[in-house]
Parts: C-alpha cells; structure tokens; sequence
C-alpha cells in the first residue's frame, strides 16, 4: 500500500515569503506528526494531530508555525513570513492512532529559504 | 527534560565487521525505545523497538539492540555489515509521560562502510 508522501520535495522560497508544506499520511491512520531535520541533527518534534484536533503543539517554534488536518487525512503545515532559519527537512510520520505505534515516515519536504 | 545522546558522529567500520552504535538516554521511568534508519533521499525506517519484555529485541536488516536500565542505554548491534548498512542511525524515545506519541531522537550516527 502507499505509505506517506509529503509534497513539494523540495521548496525553495525567499525570506519573507509563506509557505505551505502538504502531508498525506497512511489511509486509516489517524495520528499525524510533523517534526523538523535540520543538517546534521535528529529529527525535531513539532506538532501532532489525533483526529483532526492538535493534541500537542508545544514543538512549534513560533506563531509564524501553524498545522490543520480539517478532515483528519492531510494536514497541512504552513509558514509565515519565513526566515533563513526555518531552512530545513520538514518530516511527516502518520500511526494507526496515538501512543506508541510505529510511526511511519515519509521522505520529507526540503526548505530552503534565500 | 527528557534527551537522547548518540555519543559518536560518524563512525567508519570494514565491510564483514561487527557495529555497535552507542545510544544513552535520561528519562526518570523506562521509556519506549526506538532505532530508525535514514539513507540518503529515503525516509525514516524502523529498524526494531523495545516496549517491555525481552530486553534483547531483534529488528530488521540482522540489527538487534539490548536495552539496560542500569546504564540508560540502548545500544544497536548487527555481527557482519554489509556495505548498504551505510546510512544514517537515529535512536528515539517515546512514551514519556504526558507527552502523548511525540518521539525525541538523538542527533544520530553516520555509518560508512569500508570495502
């Protein structure tokens, strides 16, 4: 079956700009969790989604950062008024439901902000 | 705060030899455990887990990895590496307490294989 896919790959955007990073989490999943990779460094915890409601989004570094999953599949995360430190791989991991299941990852959408 | 240390950056082994990657963590009660696989242009892969029980826990790929309470520590093991064992090394802990499913990762170990 398909596993998560996170669209663009790659997104390229200057400083200032907003953007909108797409996550399709497994079909039936229904815990949702966006983290962020920086180069050299561990995955990042940012927010995570049961159903459609953010259960925890104390990863989020500021209100520039804001998650919605309106129908509990895709969730969306979006960015304001980006900065050169928001360059970065923006991970999406989806679970069967929330609590210690496998969280399955997908390939991720690379950041670069000019 | 909870923390994950993967105490080396990069390490080198010959391609037949045996690996052992270092995994330490502070949490007050036993967490949950994980090691993920990322190579490059892939997605994070689940090499194994440990929940409870044994606490040798067998994963994918011929890894394993051995929890001890004692020493905070989750190391992975695998007796022979392959070349294509060469990739990035990520160990995680979950289910802390009040923090729902949220995984902490280590900043993890860069494995090259030598021929």
């Amino acid at each position: 079956g398909a596993g998560v896919s996170q669209t663009p790959s790659n997104k390229v955007t200057e400083k200032g700009k907003y953007v909108e990073l797409r996550c399709d989490p497994i079909s039936g999943h229904t815990a949702l969790y966006w983290y962020r990779q920086s180069l050299g460094q561990g995955p990042e915890f940012l927010i995570y989604f049961q159903g459609t409601g953010a259960a925890d989004d104390s990863g989020l570094p500021n209100d520039r950062f804001f998650a919605v999953r309106p129908e509990g599949s895709v969730s969306t995360l979006k960015i304001q008024r980006t900065e050169r430190g928001d360059s970065a791989v923006y991970l999406c991991a989806s679970s069967l439901e929330q609590g210690f299941h496998e969280q399955f990852f997908g390939p991720g959408t690379r950041l670069t902000v000019l | 705060a909870q923390s994950v240390t993967q105490p080396d950056i990069h390490i080198t082994v010959s391609e037949g030899a045996s690996l052992e990657l270092r995994c330490n963590y502070s949490y007050g009660a036993t967490p949950y455990l994980f090691w993920y696989v990322q190579s490059p242009g892939q997605g994070l892969q689940l090499l194994l887990k440990y929940f409870s029980g044994d606490t040798l826990v067998q994963g994918i790929k011929g890894f394993e990895a051995e929890f001890k309470r004692s020493q905070s520590s989750f190391n992975l093991r695998k007796p022979s590496v392959h070349w294509s064992d060469a990739a990035e090394y990520f160990c995680a802990v979950g289910g802390i307490y009040n923090q729902g499913g949220k995984l902490i990762f280590g900043q993890g170990t860069e494995l090259s294989v030598k021929p």
